[in-house]
């Protein structure tokens, strides 16, 4: 199957600094990357779809100006956590789908978050 | 929000022995998809149903859809201490491309 990456694999950040999280797919073009959250033995929560080029479509109650998403390319998308607090701490993973069949999504390792 | 809830949301079992995980989903579906994640780790794709399919097979992994219900279960057999990990089940609404994860059974298989 296809890969995606993510990076970093984990990060330490201070209460209200930004952090970036990469999501890369390393040998197919994602026109389509999806982003969810997961915290301590939960289920992933889907966040934000983004198709390349144009703006992150938001679920509900997820704050679109605390969480950017960027995917400007067709193999990267990105995610900045700002001004991040405690309870942002969770665990992020990205997937990357590449076709019109969208059952065909491709998961990332996932970035653990924990803000101090 | 959650589509659906599974259970049992934790099973201990040994080595062997077989253990099913059930899903309940809310809403009508293209498919449904089970998917598997280690502690801390990503997601691993296992099997994929058609909403037109009532079950599928791939190695010792067996999972049944009843649409009437909208309930799947999976079923694996002879355990190994390996595959001890969460399943989770995912859904696709029909006209959403994004997918809808259950709450996830978490499966102890003692060696």
């Amino acid at each position: 199957g296809a890969v995606v990456s993510q990076h970093p694999s984990w990060v330490i950040c201070k209460s209200g600094t930004s952090v970036k999280i990469e999501c890369r797919s390393l040998d197919f073009q994602a026109t389509t990357m999806f982003w969810y959250r997961q915290f301590p033995k939960q289920s992933l929560m889907l966040m934000a779809t983004s198709n390349e080029g144009s703006k992150a479509t938001y679920e509900q109650g997820v704050e679109k100006d605390k969480f950017l998403i960027n995917h400007a390319s067709l193999t990267l998308s990105t995610l900045t956590v700002t001004s991040a607090h405690p309870e942002d701490s969770s665990f992020y993973i990205c997937s990357g789908s590449g076709t019109s069949i969208s059952y065909e999504q491709y998961f990332g390792p996932g970035t653990r978050l924990t803000v101090t | 929000s959650q589509q659906g809830e599974e259970d049992p949301q934790a099973l201990s079992i040994q080595e062997g022995e077989n253990a099913t995980m059930n899903c309940s989903y809310k809403t009508s579906i293209n498919n449904l998809q089970w998917y598997r994640q280690n502690s801390g780790r990503g997601l691993v794709h296992l099997i994929l149903i058609r909403s037109n399919e009532r079950e599928k097979h791939s190695g010792r992994l067996r999972v049944t859809l009843d649409t009437s219900k909208k309930s799947s279960s999976l079923l694996i057999t002879a355990s190994r201490a390996a595959d001890t990990a969460s399943y989770f089940c995912a859904t696709e609404p029909p006209g959403r491309r994004a997918l809808t994860f259950g709450s996830g059974t978490r499966l102890q298989v003692q060696p």
